[in-house]
């Protein structure tokens, strides 16, 4: 019964692949949004979509690619990873920008 | 390029009321604060937020100053479970009419037993 829910939790990949993370939304929320959390443990907004349209692009790599196939779903394609790309992503949701976030339980992402 | 200054760490005592400050002395009149928290390995947490009324809810109480420069976020009874990174956050425009979160560094609030 999780609000926002990310798939996979963990995944390890090599330099060079590409790979895709899943974030769902059971909120019925017009908002989404894609963070990224480094080592040094900033959280930096990459991302946000409302009802299917990107409003908010944070200068992120054109490696990046957010696709919404609904107002429920914003996955991330991520193309030709790099070793700087190993994080934790957090996917979210709001009912607007005036309202809090409900956050996912993160994707750790490491490259190798 | 976050809005606010926040201490890096503060122990509180379980049970005890945990005040946590943070500036935001370039806020702009229309701009709200928001606090959130992350409990380790977890996502952030909606806590509360405010334009210039003080602002209660169950989980926490928000007090901000007049002039809008700083507040506190106080959790009235501290538990174990309290322990996180609170951030502070002032919600600013992403041009046009969006607004976005930007996460500073936060404030480590370690509740002992």
């Amino acid at each position: 019964d999780t609000a926002v829910s990310q798939t996979p939790k963990y995944l390890v990949t090599q330099m060079g692949n590409d790979k895709s993370i899943k974030c769902e939304q059971n909120l019925g929320h017009d908002t989404m949004y894609w963070y990224k959390q480094d080592s040094k443990k900033f959280l930096k907004i990459m991302f946000s979509y409302n009802n299917k349209e990107l409003i908010i692009n944070e200068t992120v790599p054109n490696r990046f690619s957010p696709k919404s196939p609904d107002k429920a779903h914003l996955n991330l394609h991520i193309n030709s990873l790099e070793l700087g790309d190993s994080a934790v992503y957090f996917c979210a949701s709001s009912r607007g920008d005036y309202y809090g976030y409900t956050f996912g339980s993160g994707t750790r992402l490491t490259v190798v | 390029d976050a809005k606010t200054t926040q201490p890096p760490s503060m122990d509180c005592a379980e049970g005890r009321a945990a005040n946590l400050p943070c500036n935001h002395s370039t806020i702009s009149g229309n701009e709200y604060v928001y606090w959130y928290r992350q409990i380790h390995s977890q996502g952030p947490q909606y806590i509360i937020h405010g334009l210039k009324n003080n602002e209660t809810n169950e989980m926490a109480s928000l007090i901000i100053t007049e002039d809008r420069k700083s507040s506190t976020l106080i959790l009235p009874h501290a538990t174990l479970r309290d322990t996180a990174v609170y951030y502070c956050i002032v919600r600013v425009l992403s041009g046009g009419s969006n607004y976005k979160l930007t996460f500073g560094k936060g404030t480590l609030l370690t509740v002992n037993p």
